[in-house]
C-alpha cells in the first residue's frame, strides 16, 4: 500500500459547524503533515507530526485542532471555521529523515459557507 | 526570501513541443534534495523526481528529463513532444535540514498543452 487516503473528498460546511478531515497511511511513515493549498498558489504547511508527537505548528489559528491517535491515522479538527479557510487541504507522510519525499493524498476540498 | 523560484507562472505550448520549466533554489546546506511534483486538475501531488546534492547525473524518465546544475543552483524539468495529459501545474521543492521537516515548495508553473 503506497497511498496517502484522505476523507472526505468534499466537505461544505457551516461557520458554526464542527467536523474532522481524516489521513490514513499504511507505509510505515512516521511523520505526518497537513498542508493547505488555497487556488494557484503551493501548498502552505500547518502541522507536522513525528513519532505521533507535534512538532512543527506554522502558527496555526486554533480553529484548527490537529490529533495524531496513532501512527497510522492523522486527523484535523476544524471548528467555528472562516469563509477565507476555504481551501484544498492535502495530507501527506514521509519516513523520517531527510530527503525521502512526501507521498501526499488527494486532499480534502472544503468550502466554508 | 524564496527558497525556491519558479520565474514562470503560467506556460502554454502547442501539443508535441518541448517545454522546459526552469527552477532555481537557495540553501546554505551541503545536503539537501530537491523533487518535482506535479498537480493536474483533480488537484492531487504526484511525486515526479527527488534528486540529492551530490548527485549531479541528469535523469531522463520516458519524455520527461531533469537536469540538475549545482553551480547555477538550477534543477530544471523538460517535458519532450507534450502531450495534452501534461496539463497540470509542476511544483518544484527543496528540502533541507537534519530531518528533512524543512520542505519549500517553489509558487509553480501552470503548464497548459493546447491540442
Amino acid at each position: 500500500d503506497t497511498e496517502v487516503t484522505q476523507t472526505p473528498k468534499h466537505l461544505v460546511m457551516g461557520m458554526t459547524n464542527k467536523k474532522s478531515l481524516k489521513c490514513e497511511q499504511h507505509m510505515g511513515h512516521r511523520a505526518m503533515y497537513w498542508y493547505k493549498q488555497k487556488a494557484k498558489k503551493p501548498p502552505e504547511l500547518m502541522f507536522v507530526y513525528s513519532y505521533e508527537k507535534l512538532s512543527i505548528n506554522e502558527s496555526v489559528p486554533s480553529r484548527f485542532s490537529p490529533e495524531c491517535p496513532n501512527s497510522s491515522l492523522l486527523n484535523l479538527h476544524l471548528h467555528a471555521l472562516q469563509p477565507e479557510d476555504s481551501a484544498l487541504y492535502l495530507c501527506a507522510s514521509s519516513q523520517s529523515g531527510q530527503g525521502y519525499g512526501y507521498t501526499f493524498g488527494s486532499g480534502t476540498r472544503l468550502t466554508v459557507v | 526570501a524564496q527558497k525556491v523560484t519558479q520565474a514562470q507562472t503560467e506556460i502554454s505550448v502547442v501539443e508535441k513541443e518541448d517545454v522546459t520549466l526552469d527552477c532555481v533554489y537557495e540553501t546554505r546546506d551541503t545536503t539537501y534534495y530537491l523533487f518535482w511534483y506535479k498537480q493536474p486538475p483533480s488537484g492531487e501531488l504526484v511525486f515526479l523526481i527527488r534528486r540529492n546534492s551530490f548527485d549531479e547525473q541528469n535523469e531522463i524518465s520516458g519524455r520527461y528529463s531533469w537536469n540538475f546544475q549545482k553551480s547555477t543552483s538550477s534543477f530544471n524539468f523538460t517535458i519532450t513532444a507534450s502531450q495534452v495529459v501534461d496539463s497540470a501545474v509542476y511544483f518544484c521543492a527543496l528540502s533541507e535540514g537534519y530531518t528533512g521537516n524543512q520542505f519549500y515548495f517553489g509558487t509553480g508553473t501552470s503548464l497548459t498543452v493546447i491540442p
